[in-house]
């Protein structure tokens, strides 16, 4: 069974930019959430998918957003860059949301 | 308070030794407990994952429960070299559906 993947692997964008990143759950998963990970906040929680739907949201400004398709495929999209939005943002997928979640490779985003 | 707690390490054990490594979680309601390892620049891949008080074991890893001490440990017998990496807990608090992950503890093992 495929995993989870991720695109773009690496972006390089600059301050007050806007960036969009893509993320397909293993195949039957329909839970889908997404994570900030930095060396000084470590692995922090975004939100998180079923059904389209967005049942969590985690202590990030608006500029941070997302959405699922209905093939259960989500994107989350960053306007307005700050250097701070320097990350890696991973994304997991999980059958319901509540249990086991599976890392992607994540993208590694640098504002400069 | 941290939601998730973990000593950062690093914890160096010699090749062959038992690695303990330790969280404590600060929401007593929370059901859900994960340990992931992480490879310097990869993703965190799920190793273990526990619900119900005491040892849970598979293969060399065992996933221990304390949930009236909201503790959960991670043991690796037989340590290896490539088991050097950074190992997170991380929690499911009680009626969401995300994970509160810890700082990680790093694991250092000694050929």
């Amino acid at each position: 069974k495929a995993g989870v993947t991720q695109t773009p692997r690496y972006l390089i964008k600059t301050r007050g930019q806007q960036v969009t990143l893509s993320c397909s759950p293993i195949s039957g998963h329909r839970s889908v959430s997404w994570y900030q990970q930095t060396p000084g906040q470590g692995l922090q929680f975004l939100f998180e998918y079923f059904s389209e739907t967005q049942r969590n949201k985690g202590n990030f400004p608006g500029r941070f957003s997302g959405r699922q398709f209905s093939n259960s495929r989500s994107e989350m999209n960053v306007s307005t860059l700050e250097l701070g939005d320097s990350a890696l943002y991973l994304c997991a997928s999980s059958l319901s949301g509540s249990g086991e979640q599976y890392f992607g490779p994540g993208t590694r985003l640098t504002v400069t | 308070q941290k939601e998730v707690e973990q000593n950062s390490g690093p914890l160096s054990v010699p090749e062959g030794a038992i690695a303990s490594l330790n969280c404590t979680y600060s929401d007593r309601g929370s059901q859900s407990f994960f340990w992931y390892r992480q490879y310097s620049g990869k993703s965190p891949e799920l190793i273990m994952s526990i619900y119900s008080n005491g040892d849970k074991e598979d293969g060399r890893f065992t996933a221990q429960l304390n949930k009236a001490s909201q503790y959960v440990s991670l043991l690796i017998r037989d340590s290896q070299p490539s088991d050097s990496a950074t190992y997170l807990c991380a929690v499911n608090p009680p009626g969401s559906y995300k994970l509160i992950f810890g700082s990680g503890t790093r694991l250092l093992v000694r050929p």
